[in-house]
């Protein structure tokens, strides 16, 4: 089975506060993915990366920064935490090369900042 | 523009009542359909993968299918622990997923 973990599950921060937020796969995939959701809005993507070192924004990068030392960790950096940032994080990876493409996530962070 | 729509925003059905979902999708180049469940505090989990119209696919009470244009979720006599949000999400040309924002199925008993 597909295993992805993310470091917390509940996170409390100040605002101007740098958070990371941590990202583990345990299935040798070589894409992962770092979402927000908000109710209403659906899951949205903040960055992405398909190998180590690489990586791409998405359609909501700013404020955001992220880090691949590693191809199984993923995290993602929040540089100085805003009370708009709360919300529900999700990390998920997939195999990238010719084959299906599904997505697997983690359990999620739920991030409030005050 | 909304390129993945899902109807109805939340659905209450009655334990044993049959309903699909809808998920519809105006990108030029589909490249896979995909479906998820995702539980209240929890990350989405996978269910299906559809490619082409006319495919189906089914899991216990299940079934999703696809048109050009959208694809359907059936459920068949749920029972209340198939409660949950169901994504959708569609591929395009990369690697990267397009979703809905999911339509909130509660099933009573």
């Amino acid at each position: 089975d597909v295993k992805v973990t993310q470091s917390s599950r509940y996170l409390v921060k100040r605002t101007g506060e740098k958070v990371f937020l941590e990202c583990v796969q345990d299935m040798d995939h070589e894409n992962m993915f770092w979402y927000r959701q908000d109710p209403g809005l659906g899951l949205r993507l903040i960055y992405f990366s398909y190998d180590v070192k690489m990586k791409e924004k998405g359609d909501i990068p700013e404020g955001y920064s992220v880090s691949r030392e590693k191809k199984e960790r993923f995290s993602l950096i929040l540089e100085s935490a805003s009370t708009n940032q709360t919300s529900m994080y999700l990390c998920a990876s997939s195999y990238r090369p010719g084959t299906t493409y599904e997505q697997y996530f983690g359990p999620g962070t739920r991030l409030t900042v005050t | 523009e909304d390129q993945v729509t899902q109807s109805p925003e939340a659905l209450r059905l009655q334990e044993g009542e049959s309903s699909s979902l809808n998920c519809s999708y105006t990108v030029s180049g589909l490249r896979g359909l995909f479906w998820y469940r995702q539980d209240p505090g929890k990350g989405p989990e996978f269910l299906f993968t559809l490619y082409s119209a006319g495919e189906e696919k089914e899991k216990e009470r299940l079934k999703a299918t696809l048109t050009k244009k959208e694809s359907f979720l059936h459920i068949t006599a749920p029972k209340p622990e198939d409660s949950a949000t169901y994504l959708c999400a569609v591929r395009e040309d990369t690697d990267k997923l397009i979703f809905g924002t999911g339509t909130r199925l509660q099933v009573f008993p």
